[in-house]
């Protein structure tokens, strides 16, 4: 069974700091997206990661998918209030679909103002 | 355009009662996932539908099942509710049936307590 562990669990932080959210596994995945969910909604994709040591930005967000393709991270730069909410990293199987996406349990972040 | 609308948002439900939970996808979007969030935990994957057929299931138990119709809207029902079953279901949309990256548009989910 895949699995995917996401580190840590729960973060509270000040706004303007920085933090960086895991997500890690011993499978091999074909490609790695991170998703936010705010509370009563479903989960928003920022973005898919697909070849290993890949780096995306996106504005303060900087996502990386490890040179093995069994792990990844989300560094974020100066949070902001409007970060918070619960980050979701999900992995495609190779040869599955990525409509069955295996999803970790979550980093749940507060960034308070 | 609308996103991927799913019904009822909330529903209360008694053990050993049937539910049905309804979503459509995206216009244009032939594909449905279903997908069971517990309180506290990630999604976990149900089911996949690409025109009509099942294209994936995961390890839920045979009273869950699901179907697609032709307007490529879907159904899931949960026969026999357990407490257990008590979630947060997400349905999420995609143009094609998934095998190569493309994305997933998931709608607000059906909050479903079973008391």
């Amino acid at each position: 069974t895949q699995l995917l562990e996401q580190s840590p669990q729960f973060l509270s932080i000040q706004e303007g700091e920085n933090l960086t959210v895991y997500c890690n596994s011993s499978s091999v995945f074909s490609s790695l997206q991170w998703y936010r969910q705010e509370p009563g909604e479903g989960p928003v994709l920022l973005v898919t990661v697909v070849t290993g040591g890949e780096v995306k930005k996106l504005k303060r967000l900087t996502f990386q998918f490890g040179d093995a393709r069994k792990d990844s991270s989300l560094h974020i730069t100066a949070a902001q209030p409007g970060d918070t909410g619960l980050y979701l990293c999900a992995g495609a199987d190779y040869g599955g679909s990525q409509g069955n996406l295996i999803f970790g349990k979550g980093t749940k972040l507060s960034v308070k103002p | 355009d609308a996103g991927v609308t799913q019904s009822p948002t909330h529903l209360i439900k008694t053990r050993g009662q049937q539910v049905t939970l309804r979503c459509s996808p995206i216009s244009g979007h032939k594909s449905v996932s279903w997908y069971q969030q517990v309180l506290g935990q990630g999604p976990q994957f149900i089911f996949q539908y690409y025109e009509k057929e099942e294209r994936g299931r995961g390890n839920f138990p045979d009273r869950f099942s699901a179907r697609q119709f032709p307007n490529y809207s879907s159904e899931l029902n949960v026969n026999a509710l357990l407490l257990g079953d008590s979630a947060l279901y997400l349905c999420a949309s995609s143009w094609g049936s998934g095998l190569t990256n493309e994305k997933l548009f998931f709608g607000s989910g059906t909050q479903l307590s079973v008391l």
